[in-house]
């Protein structure tokens, strides 16, 4: 199992500001990657996926992916309170049939 | 069309114990994973199923063991449970194919005392 790095913050960022969430990971050959957004005593669930190079929108929310330097990114625009959570980054990696999480950004927003 | 069920939601054991936990996948997924979840090591990967069989294994010692039945509901057990498997044991559900999505239960919350 090789790592999914993301930083644990906590990030806060004001009501109405752009969140950036980013996440690095090892293995070359993964191929599809996915954020989780996950409340205080609650399950993840699914917010976005990517698995091409580049930008991917959806509302608010925008993935980036760069496989040449294995990172990617969550872009949260118009940031709400409610947007605040923990949110996990996760890749496929080569072979396996399940994802392997980073240990999650705790993001605030501050009204 | 139902989410994941995991039963039971909290659990108390003390050490020395076994505790079995269950899941229900969504319906028509044939994929069921299992992570523990603690507050400084994040989602840690402990097995998948898939058809009744285990298709990949994480790091974890033989104490922590599950299985598949033919209707895709799963079980994990942990035997000689140790404090330091207090945790919360999150089940998800996919069709099981590469790249998948995975969609989670509410997890069961294990305190070993």
């Amino acid at each position: 199992q090789k790592e999914v790095e993301q930083n644990s913050g906590p990030l806060s960022v004001p009501e109405g500001a752009i969140a950036s969430l980013n996440c690095t990971y090892s293995d070359r050959g993964s191929q599809s990657f996915f954020w989780y957004r996950q409340y205080s005593g609650k399950s993840p669930e699914l917010i976005m996926f990517i698995y091409s190079n580049g930008d991917k929108e959806d509302g608010r929310f925008t993935a980036q992916l760069n496989k040449a330097s294995q990172y990617v990114s969550l872009l949260i625009r118009d940031s709400q309170p409610s947007d605040s959570a923990t949110y996990l980054c996760a890749d496929d990696q080569t072979g396996a049939n399940n994802l392997f999480f980073g240990t999650g950004t705790r993001l605030t927003v501050i009204p | 069309k139902a989410g994941v069920t995991q039963t039971p939601r909290y659990l108390i054991k003390t050490r020395g114990q076994q505790v079995t936990l269950s899941c229900s996948p969504i319906s028509g997924h044939r994929s069921v994973s299992w992570y523990q979840q603690t507050p400084g090591q994040g989602l840690q990967f402990l097995f998948e199923y898939f058809s009744e069989t285990q298709r990949n294994k994480g790091n974890f010692p033989g104490r922590f063991s599950g299985r598949q039945f033919s209707n895709s509901r799963s079980e994990m057990n942990v035997s000689t449970l140790e404090l330091g498997d207090s945790a919360l044991y999150l089940c998800a559900s996919s069709l099981g194919r590469i790249n998948e999505k995975l969609f989670f239960g509410s997890g069961t919350q294990l305190s070993v005392l």
